[in-house]
């Protein structure tokens, strides 16, 4: 079973200070992403990366950075956080298979950021 | 622009069959997903159509209709635990998925 892992589930940080959300996967998936999830809203995609040391811009990456340092791991990295983060957020892994991108994606259990 | 129209609730009865439809315009196709999410937890693949018709997998089908812009995601013979959030995500042109907001189904006894 593919499994991602996000390190923590719960995570109450104040205005300004700098936060990191770590993803794992353990399936050597090629592609990694970070979406949030607010109350009425779909997923809103922050960033995404299709091998190591690669990352792409989502529909949302304004105050949030990346890292992909190893292929199994992808962090999200909010510089200096804002109330208007609270959020779900969500890591999500796929595979490339033969170069397709159509892939299901399988997601982490979610962070539940609280910014006060 | 891209858009995604799904239902934000819907109530059913256990044991009935409910429909959830998903209206979508995407910049480019490639397939629609349905993913199920229970409160609190991450999504979970459900199905993925490219072509269109009917997909059947056990107690869920899913239909495409490519030229209609429209899916749905047929739940039969329901059961208490099918209560979620049903996510319609058809994927565009740059293989993106596009979420919709969600259906949050409701079963009652």
């Amino acid at each position: 079973d593919v499994k991602v892992t996000q390190s923590s589930r719960y995570l109450v940080k104040r205005t300004g200070e700098k936060v990191f959300l770590e993803c794992v996967q353990d399936m050597d998936h090629e592609n990694m992403f970070w979406y949030r999830q607010d109350p009425g809203l779909g997923l809103r995609l922050i960033y995404f990366s299709y091998d190591v040391k690669m990352k792409e811009k989502g529909d949302i990456p304004e105050g949030y950075s990346v890292s992909r340092e190893k292929k199994e791991r992808f962090s999200l990295i909010l510089e200096s956080a804002s109330t208007n983060q609270t959020s779900m957020y969500l890591c999500a892994s796929s595979p490339s298979t033969g170069g397709h991108r159509t892939e299901t994606q399988y997601f982490g259990p979610g962070t539940r950021l609280l910014v006060l | 622009g891209q858009n995604i129209d799904q239902p934000t609730e819907m109530t059913a009865t256990e044991g009935a069959i409910v429909q959830i439809n998903c209206t979508y315009q995407t910049s480019g196709f490639n397939g629609l997903f349905w993913y199920q999410q229970h409160a609190g937890e991450a999504p979970t693949f459900l199905s993925y159509n490219v072509l269109d018709g009917l997909e059947e997998k056990g107690r869920f089908s899913s239909f495409l209709s490519r030229s209609k812009g429209y899916s749905y995601l047929l739940l039969k013979e329901l059961q208490m635990k099918d209560s979620a959030s049903y996510l319609c995500a058809p994927m565009d042109s740059n293989y993106q998925l596009i979420w919709g907001a969600g259906t949050k189904l409701i079963i009652k006894p």
